[in-house]
């Protein structure tokens, strides 16, 4: 079957460095997408890896391994804005997202 | 508009009776997608379509239907709700062939739906 593991909630500092990640298993692969989502509202776009590396946003940064079936979001110099939950999401064979259950990341001042 | 809308915003719903969700985008994006969001599991996608004229069935399909008669539109209905259909709606929609690199989908806001 298909799978999409991410942690299900992380604490972090105001200020601090937090990295979530994801590992996957399904039928192909044709990218990997992060999304992040405040509570009560829709999910927003916030990055998509395809092939192996670091791809860099600002503050934001995702990595993939194709061959470990891995991904982390890394989010830097966090700001209490940052609080909410962060959704990864694969693309398959048939090129639809399957996704994780999303990993609610709480801000501490 | 601009974006994707969804209408209503949240719903109290009777089993048995019926409805309709509605979505419609602005983006002229060929394909549209209706997901539902429980607490701790991923977005789940119930039907989707490429392109006007076309449907398909999702995850989790049963109970469900939609039409894609245009390429602004995209209604999911539910012909007799039942409480297991308790759950926030997403429409996205996604422009496969704009060419470009990744095949984003933008969501609507959403409908809140609770069937007593």
């Amino acid at each position: 079957g298909q799978n999409i593991d991410q942690p299900t909630e992380m604490t972090a500092t105001e200020g601090a460095i937090v990295q979530i990640n994801c590992t996957y298993q399904t039928s192909g692969f044709n990218g990997l997408f992060w999304y992040q989502q405040h509570a009560g509202e829709a999910p927003t776009f916030l990055s998509y890896n395809v092939l192996d590396g670091l791809e860099e946003k600002g503050r934001f940064s995702s990595f993939l391994s194709r061959s470990k079936g891995y991904s982390y979001l890394l989010l830097k110099e966090l700001q209490m804005k940052d609080s909410a939950s962060y959704l990864c999401a694969v693309m398959d064979s048939n090129y639809q997202l399957i996704w994780g259950a999303g990993t609610k990341l709480i801000i501490k001042p | 508009i601009a974006g994707i809308t969804q209408a209503p915003t949240s719903q109290i719903l009777a089993a048995g009776r019926r409805m309709t969700l509605r979505c419609t985008q602005d983006m002229r994006h060929n394909a549209m997608y209706w997901y539902r969001q429980d607490l701790g599991l991923g977005l789940r996608l119930i039907h989707y379509s490429n392109t006007a004229g076309t449907t398909g069935k999702g995850e989790v399909p049963d109970g469900y239907s939609v039409s894609r008669a245009n390429t602004d539109d995209f209604p999911l209905t539910l012909a007799s709700a039942v409480p297991s259909q308790t759950s926030v709606y997403f429409c996205a929609s996604s422009d496969p062939t704009s060419g470009g690199d990744y095949n984003e989908q933008f969501f609507g806001p959403g409908t809140r739906l609770t069937v007593l």
